[in-house]
């Protein structure tokens, strides 16, 4: 069965800094894997998705996840912090097309943003 | 940009109380879903929805959760009779195509509604 770990329950990062976010997945076969971000109020939104090809995968806002089969990690990274990145961050994790139409979530990283 | 969403923000009910969670997907989308988030817990997979079915469901869904499409733009969940474990944040989210996780598609979320059962 599919399950998504993030270790990291809160993050405090100070602006301009890097961020890395962690994201362990268990998944039978290869996987579909993305991450979404939850600003206050909105509703969760696509940064970027991994189907198949390059590892290094570019999504919006500036963030970039590689995907590493041997480590089975999805890491979420920006180089510089921005105050307005202060938001939940999930990772999640999606069946290849075997007839499996939705998405396994972890429990988010609360990431802070310091001035 | 288009956007699902979903009303009310916050609800307060009696446990045992009937609720429903109201959600307007965006216009073009053909097909729905139901997430919940269970504080400090991971965000679960309810239900998909699809021509006015269920596509498929998880075992959190039971008889006491049903959803509806009444009319051309709303998507409903409805709890029956609503228990204390049954708080939790509700997304709905809708996608065009018959896949929440495929390379030419998107599933887009709305922005939740916490349900606090007391």
């Amino acid at each position: 069965a599919q399950s998504v770990t993030q270790p990291d329950i809160h993050i405090t990062v100070s602006e301009g800094a890097s961020l890395e976010l962690r994201c362990n997945y268990s998944y039978g076969a290869t996987p579909y894997l993305f991450w979404y971000v939850q600003s206050p109020g909105q509703g969760l939104q696509l940064l970027l998705k991994y189907f198949s090809g390059d590892t290094l995968v570019q999504g919006i806002k500036g963030f970039e996840a590689e995907f590493k089969r041997s480590q089975s990690s999805f890491n979420l990274r920006k180089p510089s912090v921005h105050w307005s990145d202060a938001a939940e961050y999930f990772c999640a994790v999606g069946a290849q097309a075997t007839g499996a139409n939705n998405l396994f979530f972890g429990t988010g990283t609360r990431l802070t943003v310091i001035p | 940009e288009p956007e699902v969403t979903q009303t009310p923000s916050h609800q307060v009910t009696q446990m045992g109380q009937e609720v429903i969670l109201r959600c307007v997907p965006i216009s073009n989308h053909l097909y729905f879903y139901w997430y919940r988030q269970i504080l400090g817990q991971k965000v679960e997979f309810l239900v998909s929805f699809y021509n006015n079915e269920i596509s498929e469901k998880s075992e959190i869904f039971d008889d006491q959760f049903s959803v509806e499409r009444p009319d051309g733009s709303n998507f409903t969940l409805k709890i029956r009779s609503t228990k204390l474990e049954d708080s939790a944040m509700y997304f709905c989210a809708s996608s065009q195509l018959d896949r929440m996780s495929a390379e030419d598609t998107e599933a887009f979320f709305g922005q939740g509604t916490r349900l606090t059962v007391v």
